[in-house]
């Protein structure tokens, strides 16, 4: 069956610390994966994607990186700020049999929050 | 450029009743795909909707059905509320089959 696991469920730090998110993925064929942003009662905000070819991807403070061999990924957060307090999702999409991307699998996110 | 946009941002209905939930992707994006999500859960596929037509289900029952229009916007209608049917309801639209990008999201009460 394929499944999205990610850890921790939650996690609390201080502001300006480094924190690192996981995801583990059971999904095959594999198309992609990509981490959300999502602050509560909103809806997700792209944060990064990476296909299989690809083991790092960068967006300001956000660097994911994908390792397809052991179906893990996993996001670090540098110097954290007030406002990246929210739930990180990591989705993982399916590939069909055209090659093109399929079913999107979620995880059930990590929820963060930065404390002053 | 607006983005995705939902309507209602909250509702409250009782069980039984019906509700229709509004969406419009974002301008270029031809594809509309709709979620729920629980508190404290990750989004659950209902359906998308691409040229009008419901081109993938999740495992959602026949209460929950869709449309969507030749401007692309699309709604979300689900009949005989129940309790569970208590979430967030998250329209996301895309390019085919390219990144999708989600709506604000409207939050369903059922009483």
């Amino acid at each position: 069956k394929n499944q999205v696991e990610q850890s921790p469920q939650s996690l609390i730090i201080l502001e300006g610390k480094n924190c690192t998110l996981q995801c583990n993925y059971t999904v095959s064929p594999f198309s992609n994966l990509r981490w959300y942003k999502q602050d509560t009662g909103r809806g997700p905000v792209s944060l990064t994607i990476m296909t299989f070819s690809e083991n790092t991807k960068s967006n300001g403070r956000y660097t994911a990186t994908l390792d397809a061999d052991t179906k893990q990924s996993s996001l670090h957060i540098t110097a954290s700020q007030l406002s990246d307090s929210a739930s990180y999702i990591c989705v993982v999409s399916e590939r069909d049999y055209g090659g093109s991307q399929g079913n999107l699998i979620f995880g059930k996110g990590t929820k963060l929050s930065v404390k002053p | 450029d607006a983005g995705v946009t939902q309507s209602p941002t909250h509702l409250i209905k009782t069980r039984g009743q019906q509700v229709t939930l509004r969406c419009s992707p974002k301008s270029g994006h031809d594809t509309v795909s709709w979620y729920q999500q629980a508190l404290g859960q990750g989004p659950q596929f209902i359906f998308q909707y691409y040229e009008e037509e419901e081109r993938q289900r999740g495992n959602f029952p026949d209460r929950f059905s869709g449309h969507q229009f030749p401007n692309y916007s699309s709604e979300l209608n689900v009949n005989a509320l129940l309790l569970g049917d208590s979430a967030l309801y998250l329209c996301a639209s895309s390019q085919e089959a390219d990144t999708q990008y989600f709506g604000p999201g409207t939050r369903l009460t059922v009483l």
